[in-house]
């Protein structure tokens, strides 16, 4: 059985500050995705990383895939009140169509 | 594209009372999920199917619950009979190989 680990589970900022998470295997995955859940809403997709040491960006968001491809992080940079919301890791293994979800990050930034 | 368009969007049921999810997935999708995700437990993959086939139901409770997929276009999750342990936020969501699901935005479920 494929697990994804998160942590922190919760995490409370200021606006302005700068965070990490992180989603942790023991499993190897072909690729990696992550969602935000924003409350009331479905889980939305950010990004898809696929090569190991992959490096992605969208604007304030770095996106990295572990060399071993068994785990990734979230960077945001100057974090705001927009980026409050559940972030979702999911891995996509063997198994063709099905991913296995971590049981995601609550981020909370403060104004 | 619409997007996965689930519905209803709220439901207040009864125990007792039979209860059923719909879902219309992203046309040219072969794959179908149903997912449950409540404070405590998470996201919980319930069943999938692939191309109108279920594959894994490991994740449905109990008997009460049961999921179709007659066509490409439509699926349906019922539970029958309901409990107020059911109370959760249903979720579908397609995709095709490569795992980028594209989620619904949930049917709430309250069970009183």
């Amino acid at each position: 059985t494929q697990l994804l680990e998160q942590s922190p589970q919760f995490l409370s900022i200021q606006e302005g500050e700068n965070l990490t998470v992180y989603c942790n295997s023991s499993s190897v995955f072909s690729s990696l995705q992550w969602y935000r859940q924003e409350p009331g809403e479905g889980p939305v997709l950010l990004v898809t990383v696929v090569t190991g040491g992959e490096v992605k960006k969208l604007k304030r968001l770095t996106f990295q895939f572990g060399d071993a491809r068994k785990d990734s992080s979230l960077h945001i940079t100057a974090a705001q009140p927009g980026d409050t919301g559940l972030y979702l890791c999911a891995g996509a293994g063997t198994n063709a169509g099905k991913s296995t979800f971590g049981d995601g990050t609550t981020l909370t930034v403060k104004p | 594209d619409a997007g996965v368009i689930q519905s209803p969007r709220h439901e207040v049921t009864e125990m007792g009372q039979e209860v059923t999810l719909r879902c219309k997935p992203i046309s040219g999708h072969d794959y179908l999920f149903w997912y449950r995700q409540t404070m405590m437990r998470g996201l919980e993959l319930l069943i999938y199917f692939n191309n109108n086939v279920p594959i894994d139901d490991s994740g449905m409770p109990e008997d009460r619950f049961s999921a179709k997929m007659p066509n490409a276009s439509f699926s349906t999750l019922k539970i029958q009979p309901s409990e107020p342990r059911d109370s959760a936020v249903y979720f579908c969501a397609s995709t095709s190989v490569g795992g980028r699901y594209t989620f619904g935005s949930g049917t709430r479920l309250t069970v009183v």
